[in-house]
């Protein structure tokens, strides 16, 4: 089976700090994972993925996320958050058992306050 | 433009009386899911589709049917809906194999209350 854990419902910042979303999972298997973000009043979108390669990945908006195996780890971070970041942010994993229906996070609520 | 068209985007309703979320996507995808997102619960699956004719529970399919008669079309059906079943309901889709593997491509969302 597969889950991944979300640290924090919601997570609160400056504009211009550092935005750092925690997310854990646990997969049988080397997992794809993925990050969305869902703005007030819309659905979700991609923001970024890892499925092979490179471990660093880029993604829309200036986020990135760092695939850590040793920690199951993939931590969401931007070096400088804007306004327009605050929006619900989901991690998802999937892959394992053969399976490659996502399972999802709770999600976080980023808050940017000027 | 590629996309997955849920309708009605709002919608007030009363208890018991049927109901139907239709899900539209132009992308010949094989895959297509509902989700339900409530505060606090995050995203929980009710019903997922492989392919045409291939319909499966998810995590919460209580009070609701599917039907996947056509690869484009996955209409959700609350048959006798009941106030916990006010939610914002998500549609979804995605190829199911290859690179993009279990990235999804959703809907704008619908946002059901029902009395």
């Amino acid at each position: 089976a597969q889950s991944v854990t979300q640290l924090g419902s919601h997570v609160s910042v400056s504009e211009g700090a550092l935005v750092l979303l925690r997310c854990n999972y646990s997969s049988s298997v080397p997992p794809y994972l993925f990050w969305y973000v869902q703005y007030p009043n819309q659905g979700l979108q991609l923001l970024l993925k890892y499925t092979t390669g490179a471990t660093l990945v880029k993604g829309i908006n200036g986020f990135e996320a760092e695939f850590k195996k040793s920690e199951t780890s993939f931590h969401l971070t931007k070096p400088s958050a804007h306004m327009s970041d605050a929006a619900e942010y989901f991690c998802a994993v999937s892959r394992s058992g053969g399976s490659y229906i996502p399972t999802f996070g709770r999600g976080t609520s980023l808050i940017v306050h000027p | 433009e590629a996309q997955v068209t849920q309708n009605p985007r709002y919608l007030i309703t009363v208890t018991g009386k049927k109901l139907t979320v239709t899900c539209s996507q132009n992308m010949n995808h094989e895959y297509m899911s509902w989700y339900r997102q409530d505060p606090g619960l995050g995203l929980r699956q009710i019903y997922y589709s492989m392919n045409v004719e291939v319909t499966d529970k998810g995590d919460v399919p209580e009070g609701y049917k599917v039907s996947r008669k056509e690869k484009r079309n996955f209409p959700l059906i609350l048959e006798s809906p009941s106030p916990n079943q006010t939610s914002l309901y998500f549609c979804a889709s995605s190829l199911k194999q290859g690179a993009n593997t279990g990235e999804l491509f959703f809907g704008e969302g619908s946002r059901l209350t029902v009395l």
